[in-house]
């Protein structure tokens, strides 16, 4: 069963820093992995799908990295600003008979004026 | 092009009644997932619909049901509500079933008194 974990569960910064949020899973059969941004009482919003033949994908400020291998992915956030503060989330998809998006519980970010 | 829409967005029942969500993809997306995401557990899966027919199912009871209709809308239906039951239920949409980004709604918070 696939296990998605991501540290740290909070994280507070000032603005204008850059930072870089963790994400890992268990089973490395997976097709892609996504990164989501969710505000309070929101839905999710998408930032970056990384398929499982990519390395890394980029978007604006945002940079995304996938290590199948190891089972690693991270978010580099560049020069942060307060808007930028939310939970982030990242989610697997697997490729074995589930095939579902299995999440991880998410890192709350502040970014401090 | 809008986005997925879902209806309603808030909705307060009792224990024992029984509810259903619906939810809009986006025009030509064909994929719709749905999600119960509480304090507690985290973002969890709950089915995944693609063609109208049910394609994966997470671990939630039978009380949990969904469908999806020819023009892609798909409703879930929760039976003999419980407290646990409270929840924001989100759903998704994607043009296919496991390479495409997942785009999600605002969700629908249902409170079950």
């Amino acid at each position: 069963k696939q296990e998605v974990t991501q540290i740290p569960a909070a994280l507070s910064v000032p603005e204008g820093e850059n930072l870089v949020l963790n994400c890992s899973f268990t089973d490395s059969a997976i097709y892609n992995l996504q990164w989501f941004r969710q505000d309070p009482g929101k839905g999710l919003t998408s930032l970056l799908l990384i398929q499982s033949s990519q390395r890394e994908q980029t978007s604006g400020r945002l940079n995304a990295s996938l290590d199948k291998s190891s089972g690693r992915s991270t978010l580099y956030i560049a020069a942060s600003q307060p808007g930028d503060s939310a939970t982030y989330l990242c989610a697997v998809r697997s490729s074995g008979s589930a095939r579902q998006l299995t999440f991880g519980s998410g890192t709350q970010l502040t970014v401090l004026p | 092009k809008a986005g997925v829409t879902q209806t309603p967005r808030y909705l307060i029942k009792t224990r024992g009644q029984q509810v259903t969500l619906s939810c809009s993809p986006i025009s030509g997306h064909r994929s719709v997932s749905w999600y119960q995401q509480t304090p507690g557990q985290g973002l969890q899966f709950l089915f995944e619909y693609f063609s109208e027919t049910q394609r994966n199912k997470g671990n939630f009871p039978g009380r949990f049901s969904g469908r999806q209709f020819s023009n892609s809308r798909s409703e879930m239906n929760v039976s003999t509500l419980e407290l646990g039951d409270s929840a924001l239920y989100l759903c998704a949409s994607s043009v296919g079933q496991v390479l495409d980004t997942q785009y999600f709604g605002p969700g629908t918070r249902l409170t079950v008194l």
